[in-house]
């Protein structure tokens, strides 16, 4: 099992609902991600948090909203979502100095219908 | 231009043939670079992390840096049928945000008994 989970696995959503998308890391690292990855194209970051506080905001539109009660617990809010949206989301962590290198979940698939 | 260019493949090869994986970057100011193995439905782990021109061996895995050329490459060598996933370039530029990772697009193998 990887040192970071994320719940759900899958997720279907029509364009009206909200959900939410969570990600817990069991690493003790400090700083968490949330990327996503759309087919046949790159990673796309879009939040960094380092000790709770949002560091960075990939110019994400709104109806991503993320949210960090803690450094072991992310969570991605989702709301009037476009059928554009769906796409693997991915959290990850990493001990926060520059250089360490990223630790991925396994994702959330998410379809907007 | 995409600053990481990557052939997405696939890349189709028997057991134990030698695998030669790459990408392309254009911005000089990228100095750590990655390999991130994805098999399907799961998260990218990190393979091979190196910040110098020249080679880095670990197994059957060895990552070439050619720096003054702007080229990555991952080489496997008597590839397995395990070794069958998307395997994705990363790049961090010096100074570089936490998480501020470019990848590229992924290359797709197939290794076939």
């Amino acid at each position: 099992e990887t040192g970071v989970t994320q719940t759900p696995r899958h997720l279907v959503m029509g364009m009206t609902n909200k959900k939410s998308l969570k990600c817990e890391q069991h690493l003790g690292h400090n700083a968490m991600y949330w990327y996503k990855q759309s087919a046949k194209k790159p990673l796309e970051l879009m939040f960094v948090y380092n000790f709770k506080e949002q560091t960075e905001n990939n110019s994400v539109p709104s109806r991503f909203s993320p949210e960090c009660p803690n450094s072991s617990h992310l969570f991605l809010h989702l709301h009037t979502l476009q059928p554009e949206d769906s796409a693997l989301y991915l959290c990850a962590s990493s001990q926060g100095q520059g250089n360490s290198p990223l630790h991925f979940g396994n994702g959330t698939r998410l379809t907007v219908t | 231009q995409k600053e990481v260019e990557q052939d997405p493949g696939p890349l189709s090869v028997p057991e134990g043939a030698i695998v030669s994986l790459n990408c392309t970057y254009s911005n000089s100011a990228f100095q750590y670079f990655m390999w991130y193995r994805q098999y399907s439905r799961k998260g990218p782990e990190l393979l091979m992390y190196t910040y110098s021109s020249g080679n880095k061996e670990d197994g059957r895995f060895t990552a070439q840096v050619d720096k003054s050329s702007k080229y990555i490459s991952l080489f496997i060598r008597d590839s397995q049928p395990s070794d069958s996933a998307t395997y994705l370039c990363a790049m961090r530029k010096r100074g570089s945000t936490l998480g501020r990772l470019y990848f590229g697009r992924g290359t797709q193998l197939t290794v076939w008994p």
